[in-house]
């Protein structure tokens, strides 16, 4: 089975910063490539599907990038609340892993 | 409205049985892909289960022979059944669509509890 592979871990920004986080396929899943938030106590919400596209409702400041094996999210400039776990998913086929998740704080 | 409401959580001695429901309600459970997915508490997203439109189903190895996902089409309900129940799949449940994979809405959950 595929694994995915988030970095970092942890991540600690100010308000404003451009915010980076990584996903990492174990083999090639084409753009078949979802982002979830999830803040603390509250139910996972899509972000963004097909690796770049933007679910509707979504500001604008989020982004996705890549193809293949290597993604990105990226907050353009972040807000307080966004403070949240991210995750990335495969879907090209079953099984439907998570990456393990990263956690976003606020400097 | 696209909504999804789970129940049947609780809990349930290790090596016990609980089956989670899940109704739909504002689409076609049987004309989508359907999820459950689990979080343990204070871990991240685990994906458990997916049933396709055209019945076939998927588990991750974790509950793999243990867990069935199936779904009532006259009550637009989809399930999970648990058995063999061990402290590791003590979780909050969520059910989703998973419309071409794309894991979106999601339910509330239920909090499924095994222990002695």
């Amino acid at each position: 089975d595929i694994q995915m592979t988030q970095s970092p871990s942890s991540l600690s920004a100010s308000v404003g910063d451009r915010v980076t986080i990584t996903c990492r396929a174990s083999q090639g899943i084409s753009n078949y490539l979802a982002w979830y938030q999830q803040k603390p106590g509250k139910v996972p919400k899509l972000l963004i599907y097909a690796a770049s596209t933007l679910q509707s409702g979504v500001p604008s400041r989020f982004s996705g990038s890549g193809s293949g094996t290597d993604f990105t999210l990226t907050i353009s400039s972040l807000q307080p609340e966004d403070v949240a776990t991210y995750y990335c998913q495969k879907y090209n086929s079953a099984p439907f892993t998570f990456g393990q998740g990263t956690r976003l704080e606020i400097k | 409205e696209v909504q999804l409401v789970e129940s049947g959580g609780g809990l349930v001695q290790p090596g016990g049985s609980l089956r989670l429901s899940c109704a739909a309600s504002g689409f076609t459970v049987s004309s989508n892909y359907m999820s459950w997915v689990r979080q343990a508490p204070g871990k991240g997203l685990e994906w458990v289960s997916v049933i396709y439109s055209g019945g076939s189903t998927y588990y991750a190895d974790s509950v793999k022979g243990r867990f069935t996902i199936s779904r009532d089409n006259s009550k637009n309900t989809l399930y999970l059944q648990m058995n063999s129940l061990r402290a590791e799949d003590t979780a909050v449940y969520y059910c989703a669509r998973a419309s071409r994979g794309i894991t979106y809405p999601w339910g509330q959950g239920t909090l499924v509890t095994v222990s002695s």
